[in-house]
């Protein structure tokens, strides 16, 4: 089955805690993307991958770190997380940029 | 100003109404508009995909693109309950280059 697998589904961690939330596609994409959505700012882009060792800031990036060694994965690192980045994230794979992006279930984050 | 402006609503309708859901985007170079849904706890899935301007239909949902008003509808005739969710307008620029930009969001409920 097509799909992208993020992992953890709910975390709860501590201020100043790193931790990674990763992200796996099985569709030979091209195009990953993080993205972290909030109530009454809808979904903002974290980060953007157009290929391997390819990637790019996006709307907000401050506070995170990604990585695309594989083209099957796409991890997002929070080094030093803080309560501001407490929030639903959800990751994002298309073919190309202009084709159908499949997004993974979401991980709701909760720094304390 | 963000690239892609979406009233958040809430909109909130009687079963069989005519629902319609707008966007502005201030990018002139926008070729690519898209529709997507999102169900409560769920990641957004492509719902239309409109290349350039003009009007698409896929059984009771029309999205339409106006680029001389930089203007993107989508409507969803004789609503169902089942249509409540969260619809995000995108749009992006270039099949190659640049990134994918989302609305904030609108939520719609449909009740019996």
């Amino acid at each position: 089955e097509a799909q992208v697998t993020q992992n953890p589904r709910y975390l709860i961690t501590v201020t100043g805690k790193k931790l990674t939330v990763t992200c796996s596609q099985n569709m030979n994409h091209e195009y990953m993307s993080w993205y972290r959505q909030d109530p009454g700012l809808g979904l903002r882009q974290i980060y953007y991958s157009m290929n391997v060792e390819v990637t790019d800031k996006g709307d907000v990036p401050e506070g995170y770190k990604v990585s695309r060694k594989e083209k099957r994965n796409f991890p997002l690192i929070l080094e030093s997380p803080s309560p501001n980045q407490t929030s639903l994230y959800f990751c994002a794979s298309s073919l190309y940029l202009n084709t159908e992006a499949f997004f993974g279930q979401g991980t709701r984050l909760t720094v304390v | 100003q963000k690239e892609v402006e979406q009233d958040p609503g809430p909109l909130s309708v009687p079963e069989g109404a005519i629902v319609s859901l707008n966007c502005t985007y201030s990018n002139s170079a926008f070729q690519y508009f898209m529709w997507y849904r999102q169900y409560s706890r769920k990641g957004p899935e492509l719902l239309m995909y409109t290349y350039s301007s003009g009007n698409k239909e896929d059984g009771r949902f029309t999205a339409q693109v106006d680029k001389s008003s930089k203007y993107i509808s989508l409507f969803i005739r004789d609503s169902q309950p089942s249509d409540s969710a969260t619809y995000l307008c995108a749009s992006l620029e270039s099949s190659t280059l640049g990134r994918l930009y989302f609305g904030r969001g609108t939520q719609l409920t449909v009740w019996p």
